[in-house]
């Protein structure tokens, strides 16, 4: 069974505003890791967030982290066409396996 | 991530045909993964194997087979395909030396089984 869940499910804006979906979890975690995924493309890791930390960024990502609400966001901010993707939520429960969520599509309109 | 490559990239098949997809890489991880992926259901875990003598079943190995013929190798079979498993398939790796990996996905390998 899936651990992860995103959402929302899809995500539709404008260039240059800002992009956040959020992932809920059910188990305790090691580490939650968010990945993006272009179009029937292989997923690349964005971030890796670590169960004693809260908050992380890198570039215009920035990934909060709620152990006692099992949950995550991921805010990327002034978008562009560039982050027309799919992004998944990934938690990694101490066993070097990860759980993927179902993802989030990000449409970036021009 | 060209460091992990999958062959075929695309395949269609036929319903009972045996059917092996590979893996490769070059980036000296000891951990490989299998997933499939389905439309709104992300990504699935069907075999992992963290050295070449250690092979694990994921949450959906059943119909599905491995086989890791060395470090850098491991591939997936199919014995008797049967339509709904068709899906994209990817392959990935993990650093064995990291506290915290991430891991590194291949393009995916697209198959229909008709």
């Amino acid at each position: 069974s899936q651990q992860g869940e995103e959402d929302p499910q899809a995500l539709s804006i404008q260039e240059g505003e800002n992009a956040t979906m959020n992932c809920s979890y059910k188990t305790s975690i090691n580490n939650l890791q968010w990945y993006r995924q272009n179009s029937g493309r292989g997923l690349v890791h964005l971030i890796l967030i670590r169960s004693n930390e809260r908050e992380k960024h890198s570039g215009r990502l920035r990934v909060t982290l709620d152990t006692s609400k099992k949950s995550s966001s991921l805010l990327i901010t002034a978008s562009r066409a560039a982050d027309t993707a799919s992004y998944f939520c990934a938690t990694d429960a101490s066993d070097y396996k990860l759980s993927f969520g179902a993802g989030t599509t990000v449409t970036v309109r021009a | 991530d060209a460091d992990v490559t999958q062959t075929p990239r695309n395949r269609i098949t036929k319903t009972g045909k045996r059917i092996m997809l590979e893996c490769s890489q070059t980036k000296g991880h000891d951990r490989m993964y299998w997933y499939r992926q389905d439309p709104g259901l992300g990504l699935r875990l069907i075999y992992y194997s963290f050295d070449v003598k250690d092979i694990n079943k994921g949450e959906i190995s059943d119909g599905y087979s491995v086989s890791r013929q060395a470090q850098a190798k491991f591939s997936l079979s199919l014995e008797s395909a049967i339509p709904n498993q068709t899906a994209l398939y990817f392959c990935a790796t993990s650093d064995q030396g990291q506290v915290y990996p991430r891991q590194f996905f291949g393009p995916g390998t697209r198959l229909t089984v008709l």
